[in-house]
């Protein structure tokens, strides 16, 4: 059973700290992604990673930068939080470049700026 | 103009209902298209996942894409109250797996 689990699932954060989003998953997939999650705008990719060490830009990364040292970790940072910010982050995975659309989901992690 | 349209609810319905989602998109180059289901609290899940035009039946869960008018659809047959959730459809054309999502419908099924 493929698990995606993300380090918490309630952050609260003041403004202007650096804040960390830890995901790990467990199945050896290639593809890790992390999302956020707000009303009314649904899904935004934020960055993701084919491989180890490598990253791409989704559709919203100001203000997000990430890490992939290892295949089953994906870290979300930001650097210095603002109000804006605050949102459920999900992490997901999937195998294979160009393989299943099966993208498996974490938890999520709600994030509140103050 | 989103890519992907979906209108957010909530659609409330008794049990036993016959449900219908949907979701326009604009992109023609879009091939592969998804329902994903997202209990409160949690992650999405992936329900239903079809290729181009036509239709797939799991269940009691019948998805349907028709490509000519940009349009897909997620029936549910004999609704229960476990059923309720958001539904997201999601979709992306061929290469990478980069999906984009619709807004999610929530759906409320009483009993």
């Amino acid at each position: 059973d493929v698990k995606v689990t993300q380090s918490s699932r309630y952050l609260v954060k003041r403004t202007g700290e650096k804040v960390f989003l830890e995901c790990v998953q467990d199945m050896d997939h290639e593809n890790m992604f992390w999302y956020r999650q707000d009303p009314g705008l649904g899904l935004r990719l934020i960055y993701f990673s084919y491989d180890v060490k490598m990253k791409e830009k989704g559709d919203i990364p100001e203000g997000y930068s990430v890490s992939r040292e290892k295949k089953e970790r994906f870290s979300l940072i930001l650097e210095s939080a603002s109000t804006n910010q605050t949102s459920m982050y999900l992490c997901a995975s999937s195998p294979q470049r160009g393989g299943s659309d099966t993208q498996y989901f974490g938890p999520g992690t709600r994030l509140t700026v103050l | 103009q989103k890519e992907v349209e979906q209108d957010p609810g909530p659609l409330s319905v008794p049990e036993g209902a016959i449900v219908s989602l949907n979701c326009t998109y604009s992109n023609s180059a879009f091939q592969y298209f998804m329902w994903y289901r997202q209990y409160s609290r949690k992650g999405p899940e992936l329900l239903m996942y079809t290729y181009s035009s036509g239709n797939k039946e799991d269940g009691r869960f019948t998805a349907q894409v028709d490509k000519s008018s940009k349009y897909i659809s997620l029936f549910i047959r004999d609704s229960q109250p476990s059923d309720s959730a958001t539904y997201l459809c999601a979709t992306r054309n061929t290469g990478f797996q980069k999906l984009v999502f619709g807004t999610g419908t929530r759906l409320l099924v009483s009993p």
